[in-house]
């Protein structure tokens, strides 16, 4: 079946510490790949996305995320993660290319002191 | 650029009342609007995908009597929660997709309704 998994649905990290956020899709040819982020109550914003060419792609707020092919892979990465960036985070593809974006179930970051 | 905007924020309402919700792409064209459903702690949940001056594709299980859409204009669409109860409660989320002529073309989010049906 047709699906976005996010195998993390919270994780909590030290302010300053790196974040690392899991996403695998399961969809018959390589979709377009996004990262968004959602603060409570707000609407969801685009950190960044993938396309074609380079399987790094860099974002806003220091966010990079790096496609897999082999592994079906979209994973979000940060150096030095800020308390400002707990929110939740969603993966969602547009499968082969199409218009319609579907999405993983999320992931609460919590960010301590 | 690129804003949505969304109106009410926060609607309570009776049970049985109808609730209309409002999707404005403030400074572009929209030729495609989505609307969205999320409960606590889950995903965006597709229900509807409406084009300007067309009937609203909706998805498997949505009630197209109940979720009424218009997208009578390129910057407006309109979400009618008709004969609401309390399992309609949650947050409803709007995006907007202006036409660019691109392979693919980017949607703008909103920031969301919360409809509380009691």
């Amino acid at each position: 079946a047709q699906s976005v998994t996010q195998p993390d649905i919270h994780i909590t990290v030290s302010e300053g510490a790196s974040l690392e956020l899991r996403c695998n899709y399961s969809y018959g040819a390589t979709p377009y790949l996004f990262w968004y982020v959602q603060s409570p109550g707000q609407g969801l914003q685009l950190l960044l996305k993938y396309f074609s060419g380079d399987t790094l792609v860099q974002g806003i707020k220091g966010f990079e995320a790096e496609f897999k092919r082999s592994q079906s892979s979209f994973n979000l990465r940060k150096p030095s993660v800020h308390w400002s960036d707990a929110a939740e985070y969603f993966c969602a593809v547009a499968p082969g290319g199409a218009n319609n974006l579907f999405f993983g179930t999320g992931t609460r970051l919590t960010v301590i002191p | 650029g690129a804003v949505v905007s969304q109106h009410p924020s926060r609607v309570i309402c009776k049970s049985g009342t109808s609730v209309k919700i409002e999707c404005r792409s403030l400074d572009f064209q929209a030729t495609t609007m989505f609307w969205y459903r999320q409960f606590p702690k889950q995903s965006l949940m597709l229900m509807a995908t409406s084009n300007e001056g067309s009937k609203a594709t909706y998805e498997q299980g949505v009630e197209k009597d109940k979720f009424l859409i218009n997208h009578a204009s390129l910057t407006l669409s309109t979400l009618t929660v008709t004969s609401a109860h309390p399992e309609d409660s949650s947050f409803y989320i709007c995006s907007a997709r202006p036409f660019t002529g691109g392979k693919y073309n980017e949607q703008f989010f909103g920031p969301g309704t919360r409809l509380t049906v009691l």
